[in-house]
């Protein structure tokens, strides 16, 4: 069965740096979403992707965030300056399309924890 | 904006018995979509159940089932003969168009003791 992958599952980093989260959707997806989920709390949407755009972020994703789709497969997340409060673990998930149509849903990745020191 | 609550932190249930997990949610839209995803100890989220407001009838899946209360704006998750595995982390969530963000619940721990 299809699934989304992402990489690395964990990263530890100092405060400061720049990382870049990995995701490979499911290839014939074409929506793409960032959560993140803080240790103990919910998930929360980050930002979601189509047609090589953002169609929509949360206030969450300032302009410390980034994303991009460099090629025909991966799905990538960077955050430019890591602060302690970016800690979390963050999900990646696609779609396949949109519209009223039975089996269409959001699919995560299995995440990566970010640890920011 | 749209809000989802979970008012039960924490739940358990015998194994082999039947829970239902309670959400709640907020909107002014008439057609959306609300799920059930499963967060295990290993954190990732797995899909249980899906809902199309627009159909009447309660989506199931296999042991799982939901109890939809459209004018209540209900979403309740019934776990039929509980296994071991099920122990995790339930999160309801609510998609206002096919395609928008999930908004999440705070989640229901369940514990299921043999």
């Amino acid at each position: 069965e299809p699934e989304v992958t992402q990489t690395p599952s964990h990263q530890v980093t100092q405060m400061g740096q720049e990382v870049i989260l990995r995701c490979v959707p499911i290839s014939n997806h074409l929506y793409f979403y960032w959560y993140r989920q803080i240790l103990g709390q919910k998930v929360e949407f980050l930002v979601s992707f189509y047609n090589n755009e953002i169609s929509e972020k949360s206030e969450i994703f300032d302009d410390q965030f980034s994303v991009e789709r460099p090629d025909g497969s991966n799905f990538t997340l960077k955050i430019r300056s890591t602060k302690l409060e970016d800690s979390a673990m963050y999900f990646c998930a696609s779609r396949a399309s949109v519209g009223l149509s039975a089996g269409e849903t959001q699919y995560f990745g299995p995440g990566t924890r970010l640890l920011v020191l | 904006a749209q809000t989802v609550t979970q008012s039960q932190p924490e739940m358990s249930v015998q194994e082999a018995e039947t829970v239902t997990l309670s959400c709640t949610y907020d909107t002014s839209e008439s057609d959306y979509y609300l799920f059930w995803y499963k967060q295990p100890p290993s954190r990732q989220m797995i899909l249980v159940i899906r809902q199309e407001a627009y159909k009447q009838q309660n989506a199931t899946e296999n042991r799982f089932s939901v109890n939809f209360q459209k004018a209540a704006k209900s979403f309740s998750l019934k776990i039929s003969d509980s296994q071991l595995g099920d122990a995790a982390m339930y999160f309801c969530a609510y998609e206002e168009t096919s395609g928008s963000r999930l908004t999440f619940g705070e989640g229901t721990q369940l514990t299921v003791n043999p």
